[in-house]
């Protein structure tokens, strides 16, 4: 088992509808998590960040942590075809360098 | 505020050559990591540097793998002997002293033929 699962879809959806990504983590010891968005052959985007269990929201964006059940989201409201790309989630532990364990990624089609 | 670069975009190289890799972090960003990402996958870390120090380093990272960081600024990343699982994209991340979140440069797209 990897230590942060994260379905790779692909998911599709019409433009406007709410997008909900999802990633399970196994290592109870993650601190901190983040979602980057990336477009084919580019780097990775931070989106959002987080170190606390609860919502933090931005703009469209909304960025969910549940401890306890180990399971982050990140919600993407009015949804636009340029929001088409992959979504990574990714955590790091308190004093680990900080380092990032990532997911697989999902991949979003917000279709016009 | 520029961003973190990397050089060259794309390289592609004949299997048993040698590549190097450059990135420049943020600015007065002193923390400083590479991942390499293969298709499909979300990247994976290779080493990571505070300053100009090297404080870890992944069993990814094997010998033929080299990573400096002089002065603590810019950071290369040297391939020796390319093999054709090396090719991938090759990350560099920066981030600040008192932060956790870590931002990314466009990615070096290694090519071993």
């Amino acid at each position: 088992q990897k230590e942060v699962e994260q379905d790779p879809g692909p998911l599709s959806v019409p433009e406007g509808a709410i997008v909900s990504l999802n990633c399970t983590y196994s290592n109870s010891a993650f601190q901190y998590f983040m979602w980057y968005r990336q477009y084919s052959r580019k780097g990775p985007e931070l989106l959002m960040y987080t170190y606390s269990s609860g919502n933090k929201e931005d703009g469209r964006f909304t960025a969910q942590v549940d401890k306890s059940s180990k399971y982050i989201s990140l919600f993407i409201r009015d949804s636009q075809p340029s929001d088409s790309a992959t979504y990574l989630c990714a955590m790091s532990i308190r004093g680990s360098n900080y380092k990032l364990t990532f997911g697989k990624g999902t991949l979003l089609t917000v279709n016009p | 505020d520029t961003g973190v670069s990397q050089d060259p975009r794309h390289k592609i190289t004949k299997r048993g050559q040698n590549v190097t890799f450059r990135c420049d972090p943020i600015s007065e960003h002193n923390r400083l990591y590479w991942y390499r990402q293969t298709l499909g996958q979300g990247p994976e870390f290779l080493t990571y540097f505070q300053n100009e120090a090297q404080l870890e380093k992944s069993r990814l990272l094997s010998d033929r793998f080299s990573a400096e960081r002089p002065k603590g600024s810019f950071s290369t990343l040297e391939i020796q002997r390319t093999e054709q699982g090396d090719s991938a994209m090759y990350l560099c991340a920066s981030s600040g002293q008192n932060s956790y979140e870590q931002y990314f440069g466009p990615g070096t797209r290694l090519t071993v033929t």
